[in-house]
């Protein structure tokens, strides 16, 4: 069965930073893409990066472009994220994310499975 | 703010129907497909609809959606109490180029 597992999360203090990895199991990983969703608390869910399953196309929300850094192993079957510079805001639970096939380098901004979530608090 | 609108709270009893909204434009869900999401406390959220209206296995038929131009809907029949959760909807938009998120509704049911 499909299984994203997160880790990395932690307390970081402003500005610090940190990397995610999400170790992905019971499907092919280098066919799909893969995203980065995260909640901050009392808030709704946000896209935060999503990448190809090449690795050849990478999306970044406005919020988190030019501190966050989205790479895939595809032969550890891993996506990380790169979290640097990282702010108040980022206190979050980021979520390692399976998009839906849609054919043959396609992005679909569904998603059929979801990690548990690893807890990133900014905190001084 | 979403570019896709949801209504913050909705409310059921159990048995009833409950419908919750998600309200974009022609950029957004007027071109594009619609995915809706249960997300309780604690867990990984759950996909129950993709491309509009389907279900994937194992999600059951009392939940149902439907899109009609620039907005979508997503229907909880027979309301049970552990429906009680966060739902969002999600699409695409044109405009930004960039995947977007309904604000989320809370369902309670009473």
């Amino acid at each position: 069965q499909v299984q994203l597992v997160e880790s990395g999360g932690g307390l970081v203090k402003p500005g610090g930073s940190l990397r995610l990895s999400c170790a992905a199991s019971g499907f092919t990983f280098s066919d799909y893409y893969m995203t980065w969703i995260r909640q901050a608390p009392g808030k709704g869910l946000e896209y935060v990066s999503y990448i190809s399953s090449s690795g050849s196309t990478i999306y970044y929300a406005d919020s988190v472009k030019g501190r966050f850094s989205t790479s895939r192993d595809n032969a550890k079957n891993s996506l990380y994220l790169q979290i640097n510079s990282v702010r108040a805001e980022d206190t979050a639970v980021y979520y390692c994310a399976r998009a839906l096939s849609c054919g043959a380098d396609c992005y679909s901004p569904g998603v059929d499975y979801w990690g548990q979530g690893t807890l990133v608090t900014v905190s001084s | 703010q979403s570019v896709v609108t949801q209504p913050p709270s909705a409310s059921g009893t159990p048995g009833q129907r409950v419908t919750i909204s998600c309200s974009g434009s022609n950029s957004n869900i007027g071109s594009n497909y619609v995915y809706w999401y249960q997300h309780l406390p604690g867990t990984a959220p759950k996909l129950l609809i993709y491309w509009n209206n389907q279900r994937p296995s194992g999600v059951p038929d009392r939940f149902s959606a439907s899109k009609s131009g620039t907005s979508a809907s997503l229907a909880i029949s027979g309301l049970q109490s552990e429906d009680e959760a966060d739902y969002y909807c999600s699409t695409w938009d044109d405009s930004r180029s960039r995947p977007v998120f309904g604000g989320g509704t809370k369902l309670t049911v009473l």
